[in-house]
């Protein structure tokens, strides 16, 4: 499978902890998003990255979060000290860069439940 | 106010119907435009890109009014299978940072 895939597929954990969820893109797309959705909302931009350059943070991020796509391939995103407003399904995607196709390939999320 | 606002629905149809969506984003100098479709418990995919010409896949017509800053989604004789949440999607200007909508749910009956 070619595809964009994370992991884990799901993690439960208890308040206060840390996680964290990898994404691996397409293999030869350079740009890689990570998104939160919650029951009954759209995806939520969180950041993306051009290669190994982190171009844009949203707000919605404190400081708990952060995102690291250290070789341009593989990302990681960390939350620290979670709490139960985490508790969403994060979604990476990739797409190809140079001029926006706007097509994003998502994965299968990896959905957090912090108890 | 939300950067991309959707009519959050659910529009409950019988199967044959014609269904409309649209959206409104907020930026006018966002740059292009996607309608995706989001299955339950799965991931967003592309449905169609919007043009200001308008474009048109089978049973599906995409429209854009940049004046208005207003999108819109067709489907005429919706089948079961086209039961989903139907995402608009706008790109920021440099085309870099994609915003999705909330999304509008369709339930499709027989």
């Amino acid at each position: 499978d070619t595809g964009v895939s994370q992991d884990p597929r799901h993690k439960i954990t208890k308040r206060g902890q840390n996680v964290t969820f990898r994404c691996d893109p397409i293999s030869e797309h350079n740009r890689l998003y990570w998104y939160r959705q919650t029951l009954g909302q759209g995806p939520e931009f969180l950041t993306y990255f051009q290669n190994e350059a982190q171009l844009e943070k949203s707000r919605l991020l404190s400081d708990r979060f952060s995102a690291e796509r250290p070789k341009g391939s593989f990302s990681t995103l960390e939350i620290q000290r979670t709490e139960q407003g985490d508790s969403a399904m994060y979604l990476c995607a990739s797409t190809r860069g140079g001029s926006n196709t706007g097509e994003l390939f998502f994965g299968e999320g990896s959905r957090l439940t912090v108890l | 106010r939300k950067e991309v606002e959707q009519d959050p629905g659910p529009f409950n149809v019988p199967e044959g119907a014609t269904v409309a969506f649209n959206c409104t984003y907020s930026n006018s100098a966002s740059q292009s435009f996607f309608w995706y479709r989001q299955d339950c418990r799965k991931e967003p995919k592309l449905l169609m890109s919007v043009y200001s010409s308008g474009n048109e896949d089978g049973r599906f017509t995409a429209q854009l009014n940049r004046a208005s800053q207003y999108i819109s989604l067709l489907i005429r004789d919706s089948k079961l299978s086209d039961s989903a949440t139907y995402l608009c999607v706008v790109n920021r200007p440099g085309g870099f940072k994609t915003i999705f909508g909330a999304g509008t749910r369709l339930f499709v009956k027989a």
